[in-house]
């Protein structure tokens, strides 16, 4: 199975300043017939289901803020929140589709400083 | 308005069997993969199984191979999990989630609210 690793575990920033939150996969997650990567990121609010933010590695969802961006290819992909609100606090997840099983880093929790 | 809603959790004794159902609404069911997503408490998320939209293909993670199966019946817009010899570790709270386009290999852009099985004697 691919190995997901997400760090940090979790991330303290203050408001308005820049959150980064990097995912590292154990074999490339990019396409070379399509030349898409296939990886995902989500978040995922106490007591809810987790929203997907992100998918091939840097495509925001309908509707997600712009604040939100993903880069990154191959093994190494980050989520950077350009400027922190406080209705970001959550769990981040990664999530890699390239292949069976599907597999989720461990989660960064984002708290506010 | 794209929804999905979970049912039939609770709690069942190890080695008993669950059925979890998943009522869909505001889209074309027959047109989408769906799989279930399991999250046991204060853990990660693990996928569990997916299903082609016309029923002709069906992954499971190996954990519960043979053990949990999946299915879906278009005419009612619903999907299911049935979990046979369910151990403590199968405890978690169950998502049905949407695939967001016509694969096996695609995120997921529609999750209902889960549903939690315990496993406990």
């Amino acid at each position: 199975d691919i190995v997901m690793t997400q760090s940090p575990d979790s991330l303290a920033v203050s408001l308005g300043e820049r959150a980064t939150i990097n995912c590292k996969s154990s074999q490339s997650l990019l396409y070379s017939s399509n030349n898409k990567n296939y990886f995902a990121w989500y978040q995922q609010k106490p007591g809810q289901p987790p929203k997907l933010l992100i998918h091939w590695a840097s495509t925001r969802d309908s509707g997600v803020p712009d604040r939100f961006t993903g880069s990154g290819s191959g093994t190494d992909f980050t989520l950077t929140i350009s400027s922190l609100q406080a209705e970001d606090v959550a769990v981040y997840y990664c999530q890699q589709y390239y292949d069976h099983p599907s597999t989720f880093g461990q989660g960064t929790r984002l708290e506010i400083k | 308005e794209v929804q999905v809603v979970e049912s039939g959790g609770g709690l069942v004794q190890p080695g008993g069997s669950l059925r979890l159902s998943c009522a869909a609404s505001g889209f074309t069911f027959s047109n989408y993969w769906m799989s279930w997503v399991r999250q046991a408490q204060g853990k990660g998320l693990e996928w569990v199984a997916n299903i082609k939209g016309d029923g002709s293909e069906k992954n499971y993670v190996d954990s519960v191979k043979g053990r949990f199966t999946i299915s879906r019946d278009n005419a009612k817009n619903s999907l299911y999990l049935q979990m046979n010899s369910l151990r403590a570790e199968d405890t978690a709270v169950y998502y049905c989630a949407r695939a967001v386009r016509d694969s096996e290999y695609s995120p997921f852009d529609c999750w209902g609210q889960g549903t939690l099985v315990t496993v406990s004697s």
